[in-house]
């Protein structure tokens, strides 16, 4: 069965960088963009951007562009997405989600990343 | 790009009706159909329940529908059932190959 598995919660000091991953199983990973999203405590979904699992080629939305960098590792079937310069308002449980080809519908996602920025 | 823009809450009995609106403009939601809307309980993930503005995954039920008019897309649940109380994002593709989310309602079974 489809799978998006991250790693776990991080708690990091303002300033730092995070990279989160997402580990996929059970379709054939190049054939599906991978997508980020991020949920503030208490708030509504917002989205970051998303890579193409095949070209390894991103797209950040212009909220985030110099901050965050989206990569994947195909051999491992891993993506992973990285938020530097962090803030207090950085904190947010950041989701990855599958993107079927051609449908701008995220069918599958992971379980969510608490990210904690504190001093 | 803009969030856009869902009423912060709804609500019906159950069996009854509920339909929530997502309004955008001609740069998104007006300009594509690749509206979806996704579905989100509290401490889950979001489920995608509806892709390019009115197809349902296989596995949703039929009681959900959406359809679009405009720059505004909506989202009907018929048949309230107690399990449909979460909240309810839209999203859309936005053009240059980045997508946008609304800003949330809250469906409330009374």
């Amino acid at each position: 069965q489809v799978q998006l598995v991250q790693s776990g919660a991080e708690v990091m000091k303002p300033g730092a960088s995070v990279r989160v991953s997402c580990k996929a199983s059970g379709y054939t990973f190049n054939g599906y963009n991978i997508h980020w999203v991020r949920q503030a405590p208490g708030q509504g979904l917002e989205y970051m951007g998303w890579i193409n699992a095949n070209s390894g080629g991103p797209t950040y939305a212009q909220k985030f562009q110099g901050r965050v960098a989206m990569t994947r590792d195909t051999s491992i079937s891993t993506a992973y997405m990285e938020l530097t310069s962090l803030r207090s308002d950085d904190t947010a449980v950041y989701f990855c989600a599958r993107e079927p080809p051609a449908t701008a519908g995220f069918d599958y996602w992971g379980q969510g990343t608490l990210v904690t920025v504190s001093s | 790009q803009s969030a856009l823009t869902q009423p912060p809450s709804a609500s019906g009995s159950p069996g009854q009706s509920v339909t929530i609106s997502c309004t955008g403009t001609s740069s998104d939601v007006g300009g594509y159909n690749y509206v979806s809307w996704y579905q989100q309980h509290p401490g889950k993930a979001p489920k995608l329940m509806i892709y390019e503005v009115s197809k349902r995954p296989s596995g949703v039920p039929d009681r959900f529908s959406g359809s679009k008019s405009g720059n505004t897309a909506s989202l009907t649940v018929s048949g309230l059932q107690a399990e449909d109380e979460a909240d309810y994002y839209c999203s859309s593709y936005a053009g240059n190959i980045i997508y946008v989310f609304g800003t949330g309602t809250k469906v409330t079974v009374l």
